[in-house]
C-alpha cells in the first residue's frame, strides 16, 4: 500500500492563479480530509468527505472547493489564489466514523502564493 | 466551542532527560484526545489516543499521556528522550458528537540535543 499520496510536493502560484491539489488513497477509506498547516497555528480543517459524492465544510473553507467522485480521490481546488493561502496542505483518510479508526496523513503539499 | 491549547511552542531538552509536553482543552461534552507526531518534512502520525477506560495511555516508543478530566489536560511525557524523538507534537481533541473531526493545538517543537 502506498497509503495517502499527494501531488505536487511544492508549488509557487501567482496571485489570482488557480490550481488543484491532488490526494489519493489506496486503503479503501470512506472518510477523507483536507487540512492546512500554518506556522504556530496547528492544523485547520478545510473540507471533509464521508464517502463518494458527499462533502462538507470544515473550519476554514473559504477560497477552496472539493469534489469526491471516487472513493480513492479527493482533490482540493483553489480558484483565485491569494497570499493568505500560502500554507502546507495535508490530506488525510480513515476507514470509518469511529475513533478506533486512525487518520492517516499524506506527506503534504507546500504552497506559496506571491 | 472546543479548543486545544499547547502551552509550550518549543521544548529543548538534552538526550536521556525526561520531558513533558503540555496540552489543555476546553469542551462541554465528552471528548476523545490524541497526540500526533510530525517528523521533519513528513505528514502526521498518530502517537497515542484516549477514548475511554484507563486514563493513562502509552505508545510503543515509550511516550505516555494521562487524561485528567478535572484539569481538562492531556499532557504527554517520556522519562528518557532520544535524539530521534526530535519532532513536532500536536495534541488534538474531538467531541463525541463531531463525527471524527479533529481540532488541533498549535504544536510543540521538541528538540533533543546530545
Amino acid at each position: 500500500n502506498a497509503g495517502v499520496t499527494q501531488t505536487p510536493k511544492f508549488r509557487i502560484l501567482k496571485i489570482g492563479q488557480s490550481m488543484t491539489l491532488q490526494c489519493t488513497q489506496d486503503m479503501n477509506h470512506n472518510y477523507m480530509y483536507w487540512y492546512r498547516q500554518d506556522p504556530g497555528m496547528g492544523l485547520k480543517l478545510i473540507y471533509y468527505s464521508v464517502g463518494a459524492g458527499i462533502t462538507d465544510k470544515g473550519e476554514v473553507p473559504n477560497g477552496y472547493n472539493v469534489s469526491r467522485s471516487t472513493t480513492e480521490d479527493f482533490p482540493l481546488r483553489l480558484e483565485l489564489a491569494a497570499p493568505s493561502q500560502t500554507s502546507v496542505y495535508f490530506c488525510a483518510s480513515k476507514m470509518g466514523q469511529g475513533f478506533s479508526y486512525e487518520q492517516y496523513f499524506g506527506p503534504g503539499t507546500r504552497l506559496t502564493v506571491t | 466551542a472546543q479548543s486545544v491549547t499547547q502551552l509550550d511552542s518549543q521544548v529543548p531538552v538534552f538526550e536521556e532527560a525526561p520531558v513533558e509536553l503540555r496540552c489543555n482543552y476546553s469542551s462541554s461534552v465528552s471528548v476523545y484526545l490524541f497526540w500526533y507526531v510530525q517528523y521533519p518534512n513528513q505528514g502526521l502520525q498518530l502517537l497515542l489516543k484516549y477514548l475511554s477506560g484507563s486514563t493513562l495511555v502509552e505508545s510503543i516508543n515509550g511516550f505516555e499521556a494521562e487524561f485528567n478530566k478535572s484539569q481538562t489536560s492531556f499532557h504527554l511525557r517520556k522519562p528518557s528522550v532520544h535524539i530521534s524523538d526530535t519532532a513536532e507534537y500536536f495534541c488534538a481533541v474531538s467531541e463525541s458528537n463531531q463525527g471524527g473531526k479533529l481540532i488541533f493545538g498549535q504544536g510543540t517543537e521538541l528538540s533533543v540535543k546530545p
